[in-house]
């Protein structure tokens, strides 16, 4: 069964900053990863799908990383602005295929 | 514009009283699934459709019900809602099931907050 598990739970940067957050996954036989943010009580948004065959993906400020061999992805968000701050869930497919697995999400706060 | 449609988006109701929550897709996606949210326990899949009249359940799939007439629907059904299902659900959607290919991108409505008294 895929375990997913995101580091840290929470971070406060000052604006300005550039962060990495950190998510790990248990099997490594996956599709792909995704990226998603979550604004308070609000919808999922996909940030960026990573293919299981690219390393890197890129969307503006966002660079996601995939390395399957170690079951880890980073989401790098450069130059961070206070509108940046939601929580950041990853998530892979399950080995069955049949739904996706999330982890419990990184609660970032951008200070201005 | 793509996009998946919930409805209603804030709902309070009493024990025991049927209620529907919809969810449309626009982008002609065969796989469609519904999550829950809670405090502590992240989100959890209560049905999933592979496809129009193939459905299936996912972790948490007591107390609800789903159908899938039309390729675009995805109405989840609470026919005796309880407390415990007081939760904020997710309606998501993708080309083919997570396990599909990699290039299956998975799309999300913006949620239902159920509050059941």
């Amino acid at each position: 069964k895929q375990e997913v598990t995101q580091i840290p739970a929470a971070l406060s940067v000052p604006e300005g900053e550039n962060l990495v957050l950190n998510c790990s996954f248990t099997d490594s036989a996956i599709y792909n990863l995704q990226w998603f943010r979550q604004d308070p009580g609000k919808g999922l948004t996909s940030l960026l799908l990573i293919q299981s065959s690219q390393r890197e993906q890129t969307s503006g400020r966002l660079n996601a990383s995939l390395d399957k061999s170690s079951g880890r992805s980073t989401l790098y968000i450069a130059a961070s602005q206070p509108g940046d701050s939601a929580t950041y869930l990853c998530a892979v497919p399950e080995t069955s295929g049949s739904r996706l697995t999330f982890g419990e999400g990184t609660q970032l706060t951008v200070n201005p | 514009e793509a996009q998946v449609t919930q409805n209603p988006r804030y709902l309070i109701t009493v024990t025991g009283k049927k209620l529907t929550v919809t969810c449309s897709q626009n982008m002609n996606h065969e796989y469609m699934s519904w999550y829950r949210q809670d405090p502590g326990l992240g989100l959890r899949q209560i049905y999933y459709s592979m496809n129009v009249e193939v459905t299936d359940k996912g972790d948490v799939p007591e107390g609800y019900k789903v159908s899938r007439k039309e390729k675009r629907n995805f109405p989840l059904i609470l026919e005796s809602p309880s407390p415990n299902q007081t939760s904020l659900y997710f309606c998501a959607s993708s080309s083919f099931s997570p396990g599909g290919g990699s290039n299956t991108e998975a799309f999300f409505g913006q949620g239902t907050r159920l509050t059941v008294v």
